[in-house]
């Protein structure tokens, strides 16, 4: 079945350590993959995707992103962790082949001081 | 801002109101997505249009209807609710997918219409 999943419901680290939050799929075609993040009362904030071409993704705020094919997964990593970057992150994935669009469950980051 | 607004922004209703969620893109895209947002559930996509076209309904009961008079404003009509179906809707928009091809579009989203069914 194709899917997304983020096997971390939570994930915390102290400021200025690195963080990773973890996300792999299962899809048929090539995927697309995206990460978003959610503020408490907001809506989805697009983060970064990865279409084509350099596995590694940079996006905003000083988030990156590995593709790996081999291991099917789309990790978010910054290097150091800020407390404004407590939120909620989803991991999601588009199959080219049937033209579908999966989100993850959602991991809660919390950056503590 | 994302430039994706959606109203109200919390909503509570009894099971046999009748009500509607709106949201407006000022993006100029031409696709329109409702998602309903469970605590711990990944989202659940349950409309798509295309074009003012509804290329997507994933199973959502009837009792959820939608409506895109146009490519800026999708509409979400809610009649006899179940508790259940209290969650967080969330719209969004991209840029649309064109005949044979695929976009490799990002979906810009709402704050989200906060919903209770009492």
């Amino acid at each position: 079945a194709q899917s997304v999943a983020q096997p971390e419901d939570q994930v915390n680290v102290a400021e200025g350590n690195p963080l990773t939050v973890k996300c792999t799929y299962s899809v048929s075609g090539n995927p697309y993959l995206f990460w978003y993040v959610q503020y408490p009362n907001r809506g989805l904030q697009f983060l970064l995707k990865y279409i084509t071409g350099d596995n590694l993704v940079k996006g905003s705020y000083g988030f990156e992103a590995e593709f790996n094919k081999s291991q099917t997964s789309f990790h978010l990593k910054k290097p150091s962790a800020l407390v404004s970057d407590s939120a909620l992150y989803f991991c999601a994935v588009r199959d080219t082949n049937f033209n579908k669009f999966y989100f993850g469950s959602g991991t809660k980051l919390n950056v503590k001081p | 801002e994302t430039g994706v607004t959606q109203t109200p922004r919390h909503l509570v209703m009894g099971m046999t109101n009748k009500k509607s969620l709106k949201c407006e893109q000022h993006l100029g895209h031409n696709a329109m997505y409702w998602y309903k947002q469970s605590a711990k559930k990944p989202l659940e996509l349950m409309f798509v249009y295309n074009f003012k076209e509804q290329t997507e309904n994933n199973s959502v009961p009837s009792r959820f209807s939608p409506e895109c008079p146009n490519s800026s404003h999708l509409f979400l009509h809610l009649h006899t609710l179940q508790p259940e179906d209290s969650a967080l809707y969330l719209c969004a928009s991209s840029q649309g997918e064109g005949t044979g091809l695929l976009v490799r579009d990002t979906q810009y989203f709402g704050p989200g219409t906060r919903l209770t069914v009492l």
